[in-house]
């Protein structure tokens, strides 16, 4: 069964300092791929999707991440972390082929000021 | 506008009693998933409805799970004989078109928990 993995459970970073979240799955066909944001106290959003062509892709608040297709990953990343970007991040796979949504089971960051 | 809301946003229940979960979503939004988040994990794939489609029940874990969408809009989860181990936060989204073409929105959750 497909499955997402996100290895770090809590990440702490003080302000300034680069940011890189790890996912990776476990599915073999052709997948779309999402990074989830859930600030404390509010709904999960949508951080960035990757659906096809450029490998890297842009997000909001200057994330980023690169699909890398032979390491099953899509790697979270920011240059330089704020306070503001304290909250849980949540990696999900969607294969191409049916609705079954997977998530990963989240990394928590806090960023120290 | 208003976005997705879910109700109840807690819920107690005692084991072996039925629940009802409900999702208003975003109007116009023709897509709505239900989702489990579990202490500690991630978010599991419960059911999935796209505008008039039959439902992709795929992902109920047993026959005590059901759902239904009335006229494409709220949709209403329904545990029966709840067990403790069904104590979770249950999410709603909504979607314009079938992810991954739109993005989905999530409301708040209502957390269940079985005693």
């Amino acid at each position: 069964a497909q499955s997402v993995s996100q290895h770090n459970h809590h990440v702490i970073l003080s302000e300034a300092a680069s940011l890189e979240l790890g996912c990776n799955y476990s599915y073999g066909g052709t997948v779309n791929l999402f990074w989830y944001v859930q600030y404390p106290g509010q709904h999960l959003q949508l951080l960035l999707k990757y659906f096809s062509g450029d490998p890297l892709v842009k997000g909001i608040k200057g994330f980023e991440a690169e699909f890398i297709k032979s390491k099953f990953s899509f790697n979270l990343r920011k240059p330089s972390v704020q306070w503001s970007d304290t909250a849980e991040y949540f990696c999900a796979v969607k294969p191409h082929n049916n609705n079954d949504m997977r998530f990963g089971a989240g990394t928590r960051l806090t960023v120290k000021p | 506008g208003a976005g997705v809301s879910q109700s109840p946003s807690n819920k107690v229940t005692e084991k072996g009693k039925d629940v009802e979960l409900r999702c208003d979503p975003i109007s116009g939004h023709t897509a709505l998933y239900w989702y489990r988040q579990s202490l500690g994990q991630g978010l599991e794939f419960l059911i999935y409805f796209q505008g008039n489609s039959a439902p992709d029940k795929s992902g109920l874990p047993s026959d005590r799970f059901s759902a239904e969408r009335t006229g494409g809009s709220v949709s209403t989860l329904t545990i029966q004989r709840t067990q403790q181990e069904d104590s979770a936060v249950y999410l709603c989204a909504s979607s314009l078109l079938a992810p991954p073409l739109a993005e989905q929105y999530f409301g708040p959750g209502t957390r269940l928990t079985v005693t």
